[in-house]
């Protein structure tokens, strides 16, 4: 099984600032099959990102994703007020499928 | 638009089966290339996928979780189903289900239950 561990566990930021999110894997990933979700609370999890760089329909161009192998970065370029929420990678390359434990971004 | 809408009873028994159903509305279940998965979140914890069915009834699971869990499919009706034997309070979780596009993450999700096992 491939883990994915997210670092940090929580990030604590103002609106308007960059913030660069960590998903490692236990074993190489193709970048095909990593993705990232947001996640607000009691709501269920929304695709940002697949394929490691792609954006999902309707996502603004602030979030972006990139990397390769074992290591994989979401990158938000200007925090909104809507932004503050818990972020997944997930990988669907090998069964079983695993997601990372996720960060969680809270405002400061 | 697809949409996916979770039911089934809020309230297992430890030991009991906990069965819950998926409704696709918007788009065929029986589509080519879509598998249709169930995936879980237990309060406070990472996301944990559980297994998905195609609409032949092929169905793969986290080996995790095998010896329990069948998943099934009912064309007739757009909807597929879950079950989950020998509950534990383990299993207490917020149950989603979702669609699988081959080659793509699961999307787009149901709005999720949770399913609390308590005596």
């Amino acid at each position: 099984e491939i883990v994915l561990t997210q670092s940090p566990g929580t990030l604590s930021l103002s609106p308007g600032e960059r913030v660069t999110l960590s998903c490692r894997a236990s074993q190489s990933i193709s970048s095909t099959y990593l993705a990232w979700y947001q996640q607000k609370p009691g709501q269920a999890p929304r695709l940002l990102i697949y394929g490691a760089s792609n954006r999902a329909t309707g996502i603004s161009d602030r979030f972006s994703g990139s990397g390769s192998g074992t290591d994989f970065t979401l990158t938000i370029r200007r925090l909104e007020p809507e932004d503050f929420a818990v972020y997944f990678c997930q990988q669907h390359g090998s069964s079983p499928w695993t997601f990372g434990q996720g960060t969680k971004v809270e405002i400061k | 638009q697809l949409q996916l809408q979770e039911s089934g009873p809020g309230l297992a028994k430890p030991s009991e089966t906990l069965s819950l159903t998926c409704t696709v509305s918007g788009g065929s279940i029986s589509a080519n290339n879509c598998y249709w998965g169930w995936i879980r979140q237990p309060p406070g914890k990472a996301l944990e996928w559980i297994g998905s069915i195609y609409h032949s009834g092929s169905t793969y699971y986290n080996p995790s979780l095998k010896s329990r869990v069948t998943i099934s499919v009912d064309t007739s009706k757009n909807q597929f189903s879950l079950k989950l034997s020998s509950v534990t309070a383990a299993d207490t979780a917020v149950y989603y289900c979702a669609r699988q596009i081959v080659g793509s993450p699961p999307h787009p999700w149901g709005q999720g239950t949770l399913v609390t096992v308590s005596s």
